[in-house]
């Protein structure tokens, strides 16, 4: 069964960089697309982006400027960078695996604050 | 595009259908997935490309597609229904959800 685990800084300051991993167990990270979805308190879901193991990124328009999204196969994990954050960007932030637009494995989601 | 449209919140007593519709231009072109969230839970996968369900999904939801709408099913609804269920839809460039459904069982 694919599990996977987000990790990282709870907090994060005003202007700074959020950085989160995400670690998947139970099988290959290997073929397939790797998305970051979050949710702020109370609101619906919004896509990040995307990863494919080989590298390739897709990244919602209208936070391509602050995202970089990285793979590393030899540990099962990928990874997401969110620079220059707001308030705004307060939120749960999920990983899930996509499989032809299917997101059949999430992890349980990490609540990123950001505050001073 | 994945402007998808939703309604905010639909109500129905035990044993009732519960139909969850999602409208977007682009649904003609693209399959639909739908999304179960309970509170403090992450989304659950529920239907996939329009009206396939997931193996461990009951079977009282189904999906469908009419042009630009698709639309989830559940029958026979049951109190643990009640949740937020989000539509999706995806194509090459990415993916995108529609605003949120609240299922409320009476």
């Amino acid at each position: 069964q694919v599990q996977l685990q987000e990790s990282g800084p709870g907090l994060v300051k005003p202007s700074e960089t959020l950085s989160l991993t995400c670690t998947v167990s139970g099988g290959s990270i290997s073929s397939y697309y790797w998305s970051w979805i979050r949710q702020p308190a109370g609101k619906g879901l919004e896509w990040i982006g995307r990863i494919y193991t080989s590298g390739s990124t897709n990244y919602n328009p209208s936070l391509k400027s602050r995202v970089t999204m990285s793979v590393d196969t030899s540990k099962n994990q990928f990874s997401l960078k969110l620079s220059s954050v707001t308030a705004a960007d307060t939120a749960v932030y999920y990983c899930a695996r996509d499989s032809s637009g299917s997101l059949g494995y999430w992890g349980q989601g990490t609540l990123v604050t950001v505050s001073s | 595009s994945y402007e998808l449209t939703q309604p905010p919140s639909v109500s129905v007593s035990p044993g009732q259908t519960a139909r969850i519709t999602c409208s977007g231009d682009a649904l003609p072109k693209q399959y639909a997935y739908w999304y179960q969230q309970k509170p403090g839970q992450a989304p659950v996968l529920v239907i996939y490309k329009d009206s396939e369900r997931p193996s461990g999904i009951p079977e009282r939801f189904s999906g469908s597609s009419s042009g630009t709408t698709v639309t989830l099913t559940i029958s026979g609804v049951q109190a643990e229904d009640e949740a937020d269920y989000y539509c999706q839809s995806a194509d090459s460039s990415g993916t995108g959800f529609g605003g949120g459904t609240k299922l409320t069982v009476l």
